[in-house]
């Protein structure tokens, strides 16, 4: 199966500031990933599909990058809101062996 | 408003039976595919089980192989999740969650039901 491996696996950092959450995976999955944000007690929400791609009603702040094993997922400023725990997910093996990464925790400094 | 609502969560013993039901909404649900997916208390998301839109492929995960069934009812809009032999490790919150028409993604996620498996 496809590994999927997050870093960090939590950060902190303030309203304002740039941040950026890798997923890399065990072998390549060309643009096969998505993103998603979770707060708790919530389930999760869908950010990023295809690597890239912002899903609707996203704001424009998030943004996803990568291809083949390595990918981020970027926060240009981070607000309020966005104190949550982030996931990726690959889509390669679909549908069959899904696996989600491990999780990044971005808390407030 | 789309929408998938889970139910039959609960306290089972170890060994026991549960069966859950996700009730969708909203959108045209014969026509996507569906997973389950579990999180188990302050662990990440892990896939469980998918089932395509006529129910004639259907996967899962190794952890649950065997021991759990998927299956659907596309005139009730109504997925379900049987599981037996349960252990102290499927306790987690259990959400459905639709495939998109559109892309390779998790668009519509339920609220989710807790399962806790303990004697």
């Amino acid at each position: 199966a496809i590994q999927l491996t997050q870093s960090p696996s939590s950060l902190s950092a303030s309203v304002g500031d740039r941040v950026t959450i890798t997923c890399r995976a065990s072998q390549g999955i060309s643009s096969a990933l998505a993103w998603y944000q979770q707060k708790p007690g919530k389930a999760p929400k869908l950010l990023i599909y295809d690597a890239s791609s912002l899903e609707s009603g996203v704001p424009s702040r998030f943004s996803g990058s990568g291809s083949g094993t390595d990918f981020t997922l970027t926060i240009s400023s981070l607000q309020p809101e966005d104190f949550a725990t982030y996931y990726c997910q690959q889509f390669n093996s679909y549908p069959h062996r899904l696996t989600f990464g491990g999780g990044t925790k971005v808390e407030i400094k | 408003e789309v929408q998938l609502v889970e139910s039959g969560g609960g306290l089972v013993q170890p060994g026991g039976s549960l069966r859950l039901s996700c009730a969708a909404s909203g959108f045209t649900f014969s026509s996507y595919s569906m997973n389950w997916v579990r999180q188990a208390p302050g662990k990440g998301l892990e896939w469980v089980s998918y089932i395509s839109s006529s129910s004639s492929t259907i996967y899962y995960a190794d952890s649950v192989k065997g021991r759990f069934t998927i299956s659907r009812d596309n005139a009730k809009n109504s997925l379900y999740l049987q599981m037996n032999s349960l252990r102290a490790e499927d306790t987690a919150v259990y959400y459905c969650a639709s495939l998109s028409i559109h892309h390779d993604a998790f668009d519509i996620w339920g609220q989710g039901t807790m399962v806790t498996v303990s004697s």
